[in-house]
């Protein structure tokens, strides 16, 4: 089992609708929770962090995170062409080393 | 403050030979993070120095070896190549407390 398992997709949304990414953990001793963004040919951008359970908003983007569950998921709003880009998980383990998961990619269709 | 950089940008090398690739932090960013992206593995933590000490490894041969530097400069070394280490090469720096990643651009690696 890998450690950050993300679907790899691609996941195809309407633009206007709500994009929905999911990442699964399996070190439960984990605390910290980003989620990345990578545009084709560029490096990966910070979008989101967590670190306590339930949700955080920031924009048109929220992070949920659900400790017991060992996901965390990000949604993102009114989904713009310009959101389409490989949406990268990475998890801080009890070790402190942050893991990543492969990305999914994520398509906007106007 | 300037952003990571990393030198250089684009590399050509044959099988066999050798290849040090260069990253210079954000200003007061003591950790330098290396990693390979394929689009086959996605990305894969190479290691992390912190201070000039080596403070996490990830599960690559030792042909792969890094260092720091007194003023957070870090160098990444690659000895005897592979086809198969042509790739993405990215470098993070960080404050020191392992949380948000900040990339440099990345030198892209093509081994004949």
């Amino acid at each position: 089992q890998k450690e950050v398992e993300q679907n790899s997709g691609p996941l195809s949304v309407p633009e206007g609708a709500i994009a929905s990414l999911n990442c699964t953990y399996s070190d439960r001793g984990s605390q910290s929770f980003f989620w990345y963004r990578q545009y084709s040919g560029k490096s990966p951008e910070l979008i989101m962090s967590i670190y306590s359970n339930g949700d955080k908003e920031d924009g048109r983007f929220t992070a949920q995170l659900n400790k017991a569950s060992q996901y965390v998921s990000l949604l993102i709003r009114d989904s713009q062409p310009s959101d389409s880009a490989t949406y990268l998980c990475a998890v801080n383990n009890s070790n402190y080393q942050l893991i990543w998961g492969a990305g999914t990619k994520l398509i906007i269709k106007p | 403050k300037a952003g990571v950089t990393q030198t250089p940008r684009y590399l050509i090398k044959t099988r066999g030979q050798q290849v040090t690739l260069s990253c210079s932090p954000i200003s007061g960013h003591r950790s330098v993070s290396w990693y390979q992206q394929t689009p086959g593995q996605g990305l894969q933590f190479l290691f992390e120095y912190f201070s000039e000490t080596q403070r996490n490894k990830g599960n690559f041969p030792g042909r792969f070896s890094g260092r720091q530097f007194s003023n957070s400069r870090s160098e990444m070394n690659v000895s005897t190549l592979e086809l198969g280490d042509s790739a993405l090469y990215l470098c993070a720096s960080n404050p020191g407390n392992q949380e948000t990643q900040y990339f440099g651009p990345g030198t892209r690696l093509l081994v004949l």
